[in-house]
């Protein structure tokens, strides 16, 4: 399976609500990055958190890391209808067949935020 | 403005014929990548750049070519297409390599009958 499973892989809230997104990943990372995906669209960059951090805010975002545990969550406060979206995590934990590090996305979480 | 613009945004295309799709960045970005995106798959890397001159393989990288002759541009050549290439790709770019901000292209939907 991929490294950054994202879990749930769909989510369905009211506007107002809290909506928390998680991802697990299986082996050493240096960075965890959260994207968000409006349908058919290219990827747009929310946050980055490095392996000794274990909380960011960046706005209505709030990112968690756990080393120990090998997973990060994404809290989005007061969703909105427009975080209607796909959010991915990514980790640089693989290397390709000539040894270079490289980003490997989940499968994502589908949240949609009923107004 | 700093992008990364993929062209073309759609192509339908016959099986075995060869096509190109480009991607160019005008962030003097190191960093090159190309993805296609399938249901229930999720983004899957294709290929990547390191710089110039040195690409590696992703995770599905068969039935792709790619080249990095200058450092703007990584166009993606599907040499003989097939059907099973029909997808949303995406091509994305950053500052150097390792796990930092990308920044994607607009994707290409691309259709192989």
């Amino acid at each position: 399976s991929q490294q950054g499973e994202e879990d749930p892989q769909a989510l369905s809230i009211q506007e107002g609500e809290n909506a928390t997104m998680n991802c697990s990943y299986k082996t050493s990372i240096n960075n965890l990055q959260w994207y968000r995906q409006n349908s058919g669209r290219g990827l747009v960059h929310l946050i980055l958190i490095r392996s000794n951090e274990r909380e960011k805010h960046s706005g209505r975002l709030r990112v968690t890391l756990d080393t120990s545990k090998k997973s990060s969550s994404l809290l989005i406060t007061a969703s909105r209808a427009a975080d209607t979206a796909s959010y991915f995590c990514a980790t640089d934990a693989e290397r390709g067949a000539g040894g270079y590090q490289k980003v490997t996305f989940g499968i994502g979480t589908k949240l949609q935020v009923i107004p | 403005e700093a992008q990364v613009t993929q062209n073309p945004r759609y192509l339908i295309t016959v099986t075995g014929k060869k096509l190109t799709v480009t991607c160019s960045q005008n962030m003097n970005h190191e960093y090159m990548s190309w993805y296609r995106q399938d249901p229930g798959l999720g983004l899957r890397q294709i290929y990547y750049s390191m710089n110039v001159e040195v690409t590696d393989k992703g995770d599905v990288p068969e039935g792709y070519k790619v080249s990095r002759k200058e450092k703007r541009n990584f166009p993606l050549i599907l040499e003989s297409p097939s059907p099973n290439q029909t997808s949303l790709y995406f091509c994305a770019s950053s500052p150097f390599w390792g796990n930092t901000e990308a920044f994607f292209g607009q994707g290409t939907r691309l259709t192989v009958v």
